[in-house]
């Protein structure tokens, strides 16, 4: 099974600031990549998938890159309604089975 | 615009069978998306897939789950369903429904979903 594993595990930071925000699988997951915001008490909205497509609505400060095991998602400049949790998923080749990484959070400092 | 609602008992009992229903409306259930899928949320922790059902019956689940999962779907109530029998403490979570309609052939990422249920196993 693929893992994957979310650093940090939190982020402290400021409005207009960058957030650099890491996946990794275990194995290669081509580009069956996502990331997903979500907020407390609320449903996880999906931010981009297939590593790199930001999904309709998305703001354009929201970019994700990577490749193979390695995955980024990058916040140019936090607004305030961008602290929140955030999760990547991922789905394997064949059974095409879907795993998430334990989050990360990123709040203000 | 398609719409997600999750129902289903709040409480269920250690041993018994979990059963939730997931409501599309906006739109047709075979035509909203390429997919469905259940997943699930325990208090204060991350989120596990549970499982996904295409249009056709064909489904793929959470191998820790398989032996106690099924899910079905009813294209004439709109509706995706979740059976999970034998249910511990550890089923304790929000279930969300969610469905992927990023392309065709899909992107397999989750862009709709439902605000979730919680259910409690006590």
């Amino acid at each position: 099974d693929i893992v994957l594993t979310q650093s940090p595990a939190s982020l402290s930071l400021s409005p207009g600031d960058r957030a650099t925000l890491s996946c990794r699988a275990s194995q290669s997951v081509r580009t069956y990549l996502a990331w997903y915001q979500q907020k407390a008490g609320q449903a996880p909205r999906l931010l981009v998938y297939d590593v790199s497509k930001r999904a309709p609505g998305i703001p354009a400060r929201f970019s994700g890159s990577g490749s193979g095991t390695d995955f980024t998602l990058t916040i140019s400049s936090l607004e305030p309604e961008d602290f929140a949790v955030y999760f990547c998923q991922q789905r394997g080749d064949w059974p095409p089975l879907f795993t998430f990484g334990p989050g990360t959070k990123v709040d203000i400092k | 615009q398609v719409q997600l609602q999750e129902s289903g008992p709040g409480l269920v009992r250690p041993s018994e069978t979990l059963s939730l229903t997931c409501n599309v409306s906006g739109g047709s259930i075979s035509r909203s998306a390429f997919y469905w899928a259940w997943i699930r949320q325990p208090p204060g922790k991350g989120l596990e897939w549970i499982g996904k059902i295409y249009e056709s019956g064909t489904t793929f689940y959470n191998p820790s789950l398989k032996s106690r999962l099924t899910m079905s779907l009813d294209t004439s109530k709109n509706q995706v369903s979740l059976k999970l029998t034998s249910v511990t403490a550890a089923d304790t979570a929000v279930y969300y429904c969610a469905g992927d309609s990023t392309g065709h052939p899909p992107f397999d990422a989750f862009d709709m979903w439902g605000q979730g249920t919680m259910v409690t196993v006590s």
